[in-house]
């Protein structure tokens, strides 16, 4: 099983749509999560990082369920500049390297 | 700038060379992680350092690939006898302590030919 999971999608959704990627880990001691966006041949950018009490930036909400093992992205009022792949990251344990994603492809179209 | 910088950003190779790429973190950062990316796939972990220290490193690193960091600062990964399936974006990352977010280089893509 991998450590992180994600539907690679793509996703197609019209401006002004509400979108939202889940994303499961495997490792119950994982501490750290955090939500990559990548562009199209460029490297991750850190996008926001993912507390217990989940937390929002602007349009973005992002939410950690710890009992289930899942992180989730909702983008509102979607932009055609969010048109990107969201890679979901965890890191393997406390202190240790980070695992990420495959990757969610969003595309928004006008 | 102060992001981390890697060098060189493309490089297209015979297959059977070596290879060598560099990579300079931010500057306070101590811990400095480098990763392999194909087309379509997320990062996969390669290893990393804390400061000197190489703290762990993938199975998918084999004895082909060497990785060093000898001073804390800069990291070199070395590739030997290079093979097609090595073509990937190479990209390194640093970060401030453990736990916290990484910071990426723009990757140097290598090409075997």
């Amino acid at each position: 099983r991998k450590e992180v999971e994600q539907d690679p999608g793509p996703f197609n959704v019209p401006e002004g749509a509400t979108v939202a990627f889940n994303c499961t880990y495997s490792n119950s001691a994982s501490q750290s999560f955090f939500w990559y966006r990548q562009d199209c041949r460029k490297e991750p950018k850190l996008l926001m990082s993912v507390y217990s009490s989940g937390n929002e930036d602007g349009r973005f909400t992002a939410q950690l369920n710890r009992a289930s093992q899942y992180i989730s992205l909702l983008i509102r009022d979607s932009k055609l500049s969010d048109s990107a792949t969201y890679l979901c990251v965890v890191n393997k344990e406390p202190g240790n390297q980070f695992y990420f994603g495959t990757g969610t492809s969003l595309t928004v179209i006008p | 700038d102060t992001g981390v910088s890697q060098d060189p950003r493309h490089k297209i190779t015979k297959r059977g060379q070596n290879v060598t790429f560099r990579c300079d973190p931010i500057s306070e950062h101590n811990r400095l992680y480098w990763y392999r990316q194909t087309l379509g796939q997320g990062p996969e972990f390669l290893t990393y350092f804390q400061n000197e220290a190489q703290l762990e490193k993938s199975r998918l690193l084999s004895d082909r690939f060497s990785a060093e960091r000898p001073k804390g600062s800069f990291s070199t990964l070395e590739i030997q006898r290079t093979e097609q399936g090595d073509s990937a974006m190479y990209l390194c990352a640093s970060s401030l302590a453990k736990d916290t977010e990484a910071f990426f280089g723009q990757g140097t893509r290598l090409t075997v030919v």
